[in-house]
């Protein structure tokens, strides 16, 4: 059973750098094929920040590109996402996920919440 | 890139059918069978329920099917039951080798 688990900072300050890891369980996350991040502001719908392969090729949101880095740590089993620059419209819920070749996520962490404020 | 286009609301009773459309483009719907639906409860993460357009994931019931036409997609539910309200967004696979969501569309079951 594939599990994804987020942890990070739960209160980021505005301007400064949002850093989320991803750890998955019981797959390994070399056999990719990607690796996701998705997020949802309060009350609103699913926004994609992008997706990482094992490898460590990215694709990311045009409207995010500036600001984001995504990485992948085999070692480690897990991936991470860097977010620069924050404002208070960057708070949201955080979802990892494991996205297919076909574009979908099939298997999702529980989210977890980061508020941007000071 | 903007959104896909869903309804806001939809309704119905128990035993019914409702069918959610997503309106996109021909560089995302239109341009690849890569259509999902997701099923999200209050407080809980996104469940997929359809992908690559109409298949669906084992476990998920039969009353759930999809289609495609054109550059639009549709979710149908049908035998409605109670269970089933929830929000439920579509995405799309993109020609900027991106994914891209529906605004999400709330069900309620009255």
């Amino acid at each position: 059973q594939v599990q994804l688990q987020e942890s990070g900072p739960g209160l980021v300050k505005p301007s400064e750098t949002l850093s989320l890891t991803c750890a998955v369980s019981g797959y390994s996350i070399s056999s990719g094929p990607y690796w996701g991040w998705i997020r949802q502001s309060p009350g609103k719908g699913l926004e994609w920040i992008g997706s990482v392969s094992p490898s460590g090729t990215a694709d990311y949101n045009p409207s995010l590109k500036s600001r984001v880095t995504m990485s992948v740590d085999t070692s480690k089993n897990h991936f991470s996402l860097t977010l620069n620059s924050v404002t208070a419209a960057d708070t949201a819920v955080y979802y990892c996920a494991r996205r297919t070749s076909g574009s979908y996520s099939d298997y999702w962490g529980q989210g977890i919440l980061v508020t941007v404020s000071s | 890139q903007s959104a896909l286009t869903q309804p806001a609301s939809v309704s119905g009773s128990p035993g019914q059918s409702i069918t959610i459309s997503c309106t996109g483009t021909s560089s995302d719907i239109g341009a690849y069978n890569s259509v999902s639906w997701y099923q999200q409860h209050p407080g809980k993460a996104p469940k997929l329920m359809i992908y690559d357009v109409a298949n669906r994931p084992s476990g998920v019931s039969n009353r759930f099917s999809g289609s495609k036409s054109g550059n639009t997609a549709s979710l149908t539910i049908s035998g409605l039951q109670a269970e089933d309200e929830a929000d439920y967004f579509c995405s799309s696979y993109t020609n900027m080798n991106t994914a891209i969501f529906g605004g999400g569309t709330r069900l309620t079951v009255l």
